[in-house]
């Protein structure tokens, strides 16, 4: 059974803190690598996508990915109060068209 | 370019009815993804359908639901008898080409609640 596994939170963070959200997936032949947003009632938004090991930089958000140890990590910087939701790991493997999802993570950011 | 599209939004049914879910992919886009989101848990894959083709259905039910994508009009995803745990948030999301998984794009969903 391939699982991805997220702290459930809620993680809180300060107003332009830098807020860290962790990932650990089981299946070693996975290959991509997805976070998504999701705000309450609304469908969930890509915000980054990730290959291969090391950072991926995009504004204020950084993905890293370390498949030995396989784990994926989002860090956002300068957190905003706009950016409080649930933040989703997605990953896929052989199959690509098919994701693997945790259960997400409930970031809120104080004003 | 409109986005994936999917109606309705909100579908209230009582216990046995048939709910009935569209899905209209983004234009161009011939291969359409199901997801299930329970209440507190992840997003599920659920079929992976193209054109009059069930490619993957190994996420789906194994009795009252199922899922069409005719060569005209949207992929309807189909739950007959509904139960109380049915009720969830069901998504779709659309792709241009074959085993495509580049971070699709979802639907804005339709929120099912059985009562």
């Amino acid at each position: 059974q391939k699982e991805v596994e997220q702290n459930s939170g809620p993680l809180s963070v300060p107003e332009g803190a830098i807020a860290s959200l962790n990932c650990t997936y089981s299946d070693r032949g996975s290959q991509s690598f997805f976070w998504y947003r999701q705000y309450s009632g609304k469908s969930p938004e890509l915000i980054m996508s990730i290959y291969s090991n090391g950072d991926k930089e995009d504004g204020r958000f950084t993905a890293q990915l370390n498949k030995a140890s396989q784990y994926v990590s989002l860090l956002i910087r300068d957190s905003q109060p706009s950016d409080s939701a649930t933040y989703l790991c997605a990953v896929s493997g052989g199959s690509n068209y098919k994701l693997t999802f945790g259960k997400g993570t409930l970031l809120t950011v104080n004003p | 370019n409109a986005g994936v599209m999917q109606n309705p939004r909100h579908l209230v049914r009582r216990r046995g009815q048939e709910a009935r879910l569209r899905c209209s992919p983004m234009k161009g886009h011939s291969h359409v993804y199901w997801y299930r989101q329970l209440p507190e848990e992840g997003l599920k894959f659920m079929v992976y359908l193209q054109k009059e083709n069930i490619i993957d259905e190994s996420g789906m039910p194994k009795e009252r639901f199922s899922a069409e994508f005719p060569k005209e009009g949207p992929s309807i995803l189909r739950i007959q008898q509904v139960v109380r745990g049915d009720s969830a948030a069901y998504f779709c999301a659309s792709s241009p080409r074959d085993r495509d998984s580049y971070g699709y794009t979802f639907g804005s969903g339709t929120r099912l609640t059985v009562v």
